[in-house]
């Protein structure tokens, strides 16, 4: 069974201050995705990965930096955080592209609340 | 850019009544997108339930059924009879493969509750 964890579960944070989010996978897959949900809004894509040591812009980037130190492993880090980044966060893996590959595994979410 | 509007919830039905969750697409970036349903229970991270790549074809899952119409640009979400189970956020995005990995464009959820 595939798998994805995140860590924290959630996490009230101070305005101004920096959020480490981390996310494992078991999958052995090659691309890591964070995606942020807000109320009203569906899942956005803020970076992704497809290879340790490599990180990619996604759809909404700004105020976040991501970091693949391994296949595995995938963090989000918000280092001012701010008001506007209260959401819950996503993360997934999944194999590389390919119309039979490309299902996403997610995990359990993140929620953070900033203060 | 692509974008999926979907029924705005809650929606709340009866045990063994009929279930429909409406989407439609907008897919500028490509063509052929694929389609995708992921449901989240409490508790837990988004799972596929259902999806579809070929425009014409219906995907089913768990009861569920869901047909590509590409002339419509919809891919509703339907179940003939729920479960108390069935109580989740449902998903309705589009896909489009390419270098960029597998992006996908989620609607907004739809939460569902089923009354026993």
């Amino acid at each position: 069974e595939a798998a994805v964890t995140q860590s924290p579960r959630s996490k009230v944070a101070v305005t101004g201050g920096k959020v480490t989010l981390s996310c494992h996978q078991t999958n052995n897959h090659d691309y890591m995705y964070w995606y942020r949900q807000d109320t009203g809004h569906g899942l956005r894509l803020i970076h992704y990965s497809y290879v340790a040591d490599s990180t990619e812009k996604g759809d909404i980037p700004d105020g976040y930096k991501a970091s693949r130190p391994s296949q595995e492993n995938f963090s989000l880090i918000l280092e001012l955080a701010s008001l506007s980044q209260t959401a819950v966060y996503f993360c997934a893996s999944s194999d590389a592209p390919g119309q039979f590959q490309d299902t996403q595994y997610f995990g359990p979410g993140t929620r953070l609340l900033v203060l | 850019g692509d974008s999926v509007t979907q029924t705005e919830g809650p929606v709340t039905v009866s045990e063994s009544e009929s279930l429909i969750i409406n989407c439609t697409y907008s897919a500028t970036s490509i063509a052929y997108p694929n389609l995708f349903w992921y449901v989240r229970y409490p508790g837990e991270g988004l799972q596929l339930l259902l999806k579809v790549i070929t425009a014409g074809q219906k995907g089913s899952s768990r009861g569920f059924e869901a047909t590509y119409n590409k002339e419509t640009t919809s891919f509703h979400l339907q179940k003939a009879s729920v479960q108390e189970s069935d109580s989740a956020v449902y998903y309705c995005a589009l896909g489009a493969t390419n270098s960029a990995g597998n992006k996908l464009t989620f609607g907004i959820g739809t939460r569902v509750l089923v009354r026993p």
